[in-house]
């Protein structure tokens, strides 16, 4: 199985400032064939069901905030919030769909310092 | 509107079973491969179990592998999950979810969830 390991667990960022959200696959996820990175970013905030913010390891979902953007390839993978709002207070996650079974990782807790 | 609405979760106890159901609409469910995750409480999300289109084919995450199945009903918008031999450890909530297939298997990312039904599993 693919483990995917994020970092940190958890951080506290000013309002308005950047906050940066890293993600680790044990092995690339990057499918040589199409120049894709198979991995995508979700928020969920308390008492709410994930939502998904980014696939393709960049590609925003229609809605999101452009606030929000994806960076990485093969095995390094970021999710940055170029400018923090009190509404992005939430839990984040990225999951692989390079190989089966689909994996998830840990969360990080991202809240207001 | 895309809406998953998730029932039949409740308390059980060690090795009972449970019937989870997924009411679909605002798409066309016949369409699309659907999927159940969990997520214990405080804790991260799981994948636990997919299916084709068609029903034709379907995965499991290991640990349910010969416990849980899943199924759907195109005719009815449903998608079921079935959970024999029930543990503790399977305490969680259930969320259905429809799935953007990026390859064979059924892999892929999700695009829609539910709002969860909670399982628990205690004496």
């Amino acid at each position: 199985d693919i483990v995917m390991t994020q970092s940190p667990d958890s951080l506290a960022v000013s309002l308005g400032e950047r906050a940066t959200i890293n993600c680790r696959s044990s092995q690339s996820v990057l499918y040589s064939s199409n120049n894709k990175n198979y991995l995508a970013w979700y928020q969920q905030k308390p008492g709410q069901p994930p939502k998904l913010l980014i696939y393709w390891a960049s590609t925003r979902e229609s809605g999101v905030p452009d606030r929000f953007s994806g960076s990485g390839s093969g095995t390094d993978f970021t999710l940055t919030i170029s400018s923090l709002q009190a509404e992005d207070v939430a839990v984040y996650y990225c999951q692989q769909h390079y190989d089966s079974p689909l994996t998830f990782g840990q969360g990080t807790r991202l809240g207001i310092k | 509107e895309v809406q998953l609405v998730e029932s039949g979760g409740g308390l059980v106890q060690p090795g009972g079973s449970l019937r989870l159901s997924c009411a679909a609409s605002g798409f066309t469910f016949n369409g699309y491969w659907m999927s159940w995750v969990r997520q214990a409480p405080g804790k991260g999300l799981e994948w636990v179990a997919i299916i084709k289109e068609d029903g034709g084919e379907k995965y499991n995450v290991d640990f349910v592998k010969g416990r849980f199945t899943i199924s759907r009903d195109n005719a009815k918008n449903s998608l079921y999950l079935q959970m024999n031999s029930l543990r503790a450890e399977d305490t969680a909530v259930y969320y259905c979810a429809r799935l953007q297939l990026t390859g064979n298997r059924g892999r892929g990312y999700f695009e829609y969830w539910g709002q969860g039904t909670l399982v628990t599993v205690s004496s």
